[in-house]
């Protein structure tokens, strides 16, 4: 079965500062990845999404996310944090033949400071 | 604003009770998901709708039903509530079945319906 692994559940970063969230993943086949983001009180938004094309993949909001099978990682990365990114950040992965029967991660919280 | 609405924001309740969540999609969406956040469980998927017609089911309690009408707005019945069924559930929608790989996986979530049951 495919399931993704969150490997923080809080990452506290300061305002400027680059961004590292964590998703390792498990899957018998090549995975469709996504990040997606909740602001507090609002609804989730897709970030980005890999589908087996560049293992770069861009963002919105300057955020990135590199493929790597030999890791079996799905790293989200932002290079310079901004308050506004203050969020919680999902990973998720579709289960084969599942296409939006989206799998979530636990979630990390991110919080920026000052 | 994802265009996705959800009604009520907020529902207090107590156990033993019954209550309707509804779900208007986006504008020319036709598919319609559930999706339940809890504490313990995370974020899961309940059921699908396509067109009316129910296409995927997800960790739904037998408890709960849903229902997409002929305008596409959804509904999420809950019964026999339990303290445990405090959750925050999200409706989202997409254009379509997303049958490839290069449609999945963008839905559009709304802000959600907020369940308290006492």
């Amino acid at each position: 079965a495919q399931s993704v692994t969150q490997l923080d559940s809080h990452v506290s970063v300061s305002e400027g500062t680059p961004v590292l969230l964590r998703c390792n993943y498990s899957s018998s086949y090549s995975p469709s990845l996504f990040w997606y983001v909740q602001h507090p009180n609002k609804g989730l938004q897709l970030l980005l999404k890999y589908t087996s094309a560049a293992t770069l993949v861009k963002g919105i909001n300057g955020f990135e996310a590199e493929f790597k099978k030999s890791e079996t990682s799905f790293h989200l990365t932002k290079p310079s944090a901004h308050m506004s990114d203050a969020a919680e950040y999902f990973c998720v992965v579709i289960p084969r033949g599942g296409y939006n029967k989206l799998i979530f991660g636990a979630g990390t919280r991110l919080a920026v400071h000052p | 604003d994802s265009g996705v609405t959800q009604t009520p924001k907020h529902l207090i309740t107590a156990t033993g009770q019954r209550v309707t969540l509804r779900c208007s999609p986006r504008s020319g969406d036709l598919s319609v998901y559930w999706y339940q956040q809890s504490l313990d469980q995370g974020l899961q998927f309940l059921i699908q709708y396509y067109n009316g017609e129910e296409r995927a089911k997800g960790n739904i309690l037998e408890r709960f039903s849903a229902q997409q009408f002929p305008d596409l707005h959804s509904e999420l019945n809950l019964s026999s509530l339990e303290l445990g069924d405090s959750a925050l559930y999200f409706c989202a929608s997409s254009e379509g079945l997303a049958t490839s790989l290069g449609a999945a996986g963008e839905l559009f979530f709304g802000e959600g319906s907020r369940l308290t049951v006492l």
